[in-house]
């Protein structure tokens, strides 16, 4: 159980062009989701949290104009690069905290969608 | 605000033990969390840790947790191969409760 699928896993577009990743909860609903980006050899750095009928919440120097997330359902977030450029090519992870989750609040993570622009 | 630190790099033998370790800043934290990261793929869940337990014990996996020293550690005894991975520990932030993740100890695994 607790799986989490992004698509597609690999990308590449040209400059300019905009760029949607999908995030399904396969066998449980997601009131919450949340968008890493991870450069190489780096930590993940949260970049929003999407919640499930509102607005995603953007942690700072996140531009919401330029990544775009929408949380249309209980098991679907997505996440649209707008108008893409070469420094927006990173590996993007996506994560879902299961609404009847228990204590440990765990989240459990997507494998990745890996942004090329050229 | 809240950080998380690691060290990057671990090296060990198979067969020998592993231990990585990790400092947050949260005192209020609940859980703690270690997440292992094979290559090109996303994170998994390895073991978490209550903050109101010293040491947790899961099959090669043990946890310890120093409150005082806000100090974690994973050990893994008889590490194979199949462990070489990257590995985060993660402390839990915020209303939504999201996670800040240390940098990330790469651990290798050689004969």
């Amino acid at each position: 159980g607790a799986v989490v699928s992004q698509h597609p896993s690999r990308v590449i577009c040209k400059s300019g062009t905009s760029v949607k990743i999908e995030c399904r909860s396969l066998d449980f609903q997601a009131t919450t989701m949340f968008w890493y980006r991870q450069f190489p050899k780096k930590s993940l750095m949260l970049m929003a949290t999407s919640n499930e009928g509102s607005k995603a919440t953007y942690e700072q120097g996140v531009e919401k104009d330029k990544f775009l997330i929408n949380h249309a359902s209980l098991t679907l977030s997505t996440l649209t690069v707008t108008s893409a450029h070469p420094e927006d090519s990173s590996f993007y992870i996506c994560s879902a905290r299961d609404r009847s989750g228990w204590g440990a609040n765990e989240q459990f993570f997507g494998p990745g969608t890996r942004l090329t622009v050229l | 605000g809240e950080d998380v630190e690691q060290s990057l790099f671990l090296s060990v033998r198979e067969g020998d033990s592993s231990v990585i370790n990790c400092t947050y800043t949260d005192s209020s934290s609940t859980y703690l969390y270690w997440y292992k990261q094979e290559p090109g793929a996303g994170l998994q869940l390895l073991t978490y840790i209550f903050s109101n337990m010293d040491m947790k014990q899961d099959q090669r996996l043990t946890v310890l947790l120093n409150k005082k020293d806000k100090h974690l550690s994973l050990r893994i005894a008889d590490t194979q191969t199949g462990d070489s991975a990257i590995y985060f520990c993660a402390e839990p932030s915020g209303g939504y409760n999201k996670l800040i993740f240390g940098a990330g100890t790469r651990l290798a695994v050689h004969p």
